[in-house]
């Protein structure tokens, strides 16, 4: 079983709609929780990071389930320049090492 | 926010050839850094922790005598692939962590090596 858990999708969704990500991971003692978004060819972007009450941050809703060891992602209204792949990373323990799931990706049509 | 630059940002070299890339943290200090290589459609996997002034911490799988690993500074960490092959040929991404919030990763913008 992988550490990170991801439906690759694609989802294809048109623009103003509503998207919503899931990811499962499987160590319990993982202490930090974060969503990246990557473009194609470029680096990762730290899109936000993942609280246990959970967090917003404008059109973007992040969502932990500790007990089921869930995290959500959730896009209101969606633009054209959302389109990309959202990546669920996860920090265990004392390492400092992230481990990422394999990415979903998302692509906004007009 | 925080900034990493990579250096070169793409390299083709022949079989056989050492290619070594650069990974700099620009406006902080970087304990540590991490190396990470990610194939076409596939997710980032890590290849080595770098910790300034110390070995660096390999992956299992990950051969340290072919992926060197030197972190001179609190700013510069550097890869070299050794005698690369086809097989090398991949995206290398590095990270730097700013201690807070939650020790992010800053990502650099990778280097994309292509081994003929």
């Amino acid at each position: 079983r992988k550490e990170v858990e991801q439906d690759p999708g694609p989802f294809n969704v048109p623009e103003g709609a509503t998207v919503a990500f899931n990811c499962t991971y499987s160590n319990s003692a993982s202490q930090s929780f974060f969503w990246y978004r990557q473009d194609c060819r470029k680096e990762p972007k730290l899109l936000m990071s993942v609280y246990s009450s959970g967090n917003e941050d404008g059109r973007f809703t992040a969502q932990l389930n500790r007990a089921s060891q869930y995290i959500s992602l959730l896009i209101r209204d969606s633009k054209l320049s959302d389109s990309a792949t959202y990546l669920c990373v996860v920090k265990s323990g004392s390492a400092r090492q992230l481990t990422f799931g394999s990415g979903t990706q998302l692509t906004v049509l007009p | 926010g925080a900034v990493v630059s990579q250096h070169p940002s793409r390299v083709i070299c022949k079989s056989g050839t050492s290619v070594k890339i650069e990974c700099r943290s620009l406006d902080f200090q970087a304990t540590t850094m991490f190396w990470y290589r990610q194939f076409p459609k596939q997710s980032l996997m890590l290849m080595a922790t770098s910790n300034e002034g110390s070995k660096a911490t390999y992956e299992q799988g990950v051969e340290k005598d072919k992926f060197l690993i030197n972190h001179a500074s609190l700013t510069l960490s550097t890869l070299t692939v050794t005698s690369a092959h086809p097989e090398d040929s991949s995206f290398y991404i590095c990270s730097a962590t700013l201690a807070e919030p939650q020790e992010t990763q800053y990502f650099g913008p990778g280097t994309r090596l292509l081994v003929l």
